[in-house]
């Protein structure tokens, strides 16, 4: 079964920085791409980055370039998202999720974490 | 790039048909084949209903199918059911700096 596992969230204050990780099982890691999205309280969801199965191709999101960092170590089947300079529009819960690299769906996703940035 | 638009809410009785649409532009949903569908209820991810416009997943109902017209895709819920009460988020490829665009979402009331 494949399971998504993000870790990482929190309460952090505006320009504060934060890593969070998703744990991968169940299925090869390194042989899908992978993103990150978010969900503000109570709002839609924002596709916030993705990252190919080597990990040597990365894609922001506009509102998050210069930012955020996406990263993969595939030797532990772990996706990662370090996020800088953050505002309190940061503030959601980040899904991480299996991309498909052809046809851009994803699936499976993962339970999410709760970023909250305040002062 | 804006995100898709959706309508902010449907509703239907149990075993009718609803259909919300989701409308992007010639840079995105009417240019690429590239449409998902999500379903999500409180709480809970998001889950893939529709891929690739008009693709169902394993495992989900064929009473969800989709399409796609021009700059607006479409999810269609046939039969309605109580446990499809929930929230419907389309998503596109835009090919553009910002990749993926997800709709504003909508709540479907299952009356």
């Amino acid at each position: 079964e494949v399971q998504l596992l993000e870790s990482g969230g929190g309460l952090v204050q505006p320009g504060g920085s934060l890593r969070l990780s998703c744990a991968a099982s169940g299925f090869t890691f390194s042989s899908y791409a992978m993103s990150w999205v978010r969900q503000a309280p109570g709002k839609g969801l924002e596709w916030v980055s993705g990252i190919s199965g080597s990990g040597g191709s990365t894609y922001y999101a506009d509102s998050v370039k210069g930012r955020f960092t996406i990263s993969r170590d595939n030797s532990k089947n772990t996706l990662y998202l370090q996020m800088n300079g953050l505002r309190d529009e940061d503030t959601a819960v980040y899904y991480c999720a299996n991309w498909d690299w052809n046809y851009y769906w994803f699936d499976p996703w993962g339970q999410g974490t709760l970023v909250t940035v305040s002062s | 790039q804006s995100a898709l638009t959706q309508p902010a809410s449907v509703s239907g009785s149990p075993g009718q048909s609803i259909t919300i649409s989701c409308t992007g532009t010639s840079s995105d949903v009417g240019s690429y084949n590239f449409v998902s569908w999500y379903q999500q209820h409180p709480g809970k991810a998001p889950k893939l209903m529709i891929c690739e416009v008009n693709k169902r997943p394993s495992g989900v109902s064929n009473r969800f199918s989709g399409s796609k017209s021009g700059n607006t895709a479409s999810l269609t819920i046939s039969g309605l059911q109580a446990e499809d009460e929930g929230h419907y988020y389309c998503c596109s490829y835009s090919g553009s700096s910002t990749l993926m665009l997800f709709g504003g979402g909508t709540k479907l009331t299952v009356l």
